[in-house]
C-alpha cells in the first residue's frame, strides 16, 4: 500500500537560512507526489507537484523539490527562509490516479512543523 | 487557480445535534470531492471520496450513517456529521478534483468542529 513518511516532526530553523524537509513514499509504480503548506486553522495550499518530467520541481514562495526514485524522496527546500514560512508542511502521494475516473485520493504524511527564529 | 470555498469555517454545537459543511467549487465543475479529517497535530485522514450523481465511498472505519455526505452537483458536496459527539471534534477539509483534470486538486479552507 502506498505510503509517506515524514521524519521530521518539527523543524526550526534561522531566518535567512536554508531549508531541507523530508520526505519519503512508498509507491509500487511512478508516484505523483504533491507538497502542501498549512498556516495555523487554514486549509492547505499546494507548493508543487510532480507527475513525470524533470526530477527539480519548481513551486510558489520559492520553493523547490527533487524526485529521486533510487532514494524514494521527494525533500522540499528552500534557499533562504522567510519568517512568514512558518507552517505545517504536508508531504502527499495519490494513490491510483486515474484520469478518466475519480480515484485520485491522497495520502499524507503526517507533517513537519516548521519553526523560524529571527 | 480555481477556488474551492468551505463553510462554515468554525462550528460549536451541542452534543446530539447535526452539523451541516459546505464545499462548493466556485469557478469550475468538479467531478470528485474528497472529505479529509485532521486531527489535532496529525495528518489528514481520508474519509470518503464524493463523486456527482452518486453515492459515496468512505474509507474503512468511517461510519457512513455518522457522516452523511451528497454530493447533488457538479459544485456542491455536503459533509453532514449526524449526532455529534464530543468525539467527533476535529478539522474538516474538503478537496475537489477539475472534470477532465483529476491531476488538479483544490482545497477547501477547512471547517473547525468543536462539540459541546
Amino acid at each position: 500500500a502506498q505510503s509517506v513518511t515524514q521524519p521530521d516532526i518539527h523543524i526550526t530553523v534561522s531566518e535567512g537560512a536554508s531549508l531541507e524537509l523530508r520526505c519519503n513514499y512508498s509507491y509500487g509504480a511512478t508516484p505523483y507526489l504533491f507538497w502542501y503548506v498549512q498556516s495555523p486553522g487554514q486549509g492547505l495550499q499546494l507548493l508543487l507537484k510532480y507527475f513525470s518530467g524533470d526530477t527539480l520541481v519548481q513551486g510558489i514562495k520559492g520553493f523547490e523539490a527533487e524526485f529521486k526514485r533510487s532514494q524514494s524522496s521527494f525533500n522540499l527546500r528552500k534557499p533562504s527562509v522567510h519568517w512568514s514560512d512558518a507552517a505545517e508542511y504536508f508531504c502527499a502521494v495519490v494513490a491510483g490516479m486515474n484520469y478518466g475516473g475519480a480515484t485520485n485520493k491522497l495520502i499524507f504524511g503526517t507533517g513537519t512543523l516548521l519553526a523560524v527564529q529571527p | 487557480g480555481a477556488v474551492v470555498s468551505q463553510h462554515p469555517s468554525r462550528v460549536i454545537c451541542k452534543s446530539g445535534t447535526s452539523v451541516k459543511i459546505e464545499c462548493r467549487s466556485l469557478d469550475f465543475q468538479a467531478t470528485t470531492m474528497f472529505w479529509y479529517r485532521q486531527f489535532p497535530k496529525k495528518s489528514l485522514m481520508l474519509m470518503a471520496t464524493s463523486n456527482e450523481g452518486s453515492k459515496a465511498t468512505y474509507e474503512q472505519g468511517v461510519e457512513k450513517d455518522k457522516f452523511l455526505i451528497n454530493h447533488a452537483s457538479l459544485t456542491l458536496s455536503t459533509l453532514t456529521v449526524t449526532s455529534a459527539h464530543p468525539e467527533d471534534s476535529s478539522f474538516y477539509i474538503c478537496s475537489a478534483s477539475v472534470v477532465g483534470h483529476n491531476e488538479k486538486l483544490f482545497f477547501g479552507s477547512g471547517t473547525q468542529l468543536s462539540v459541546l
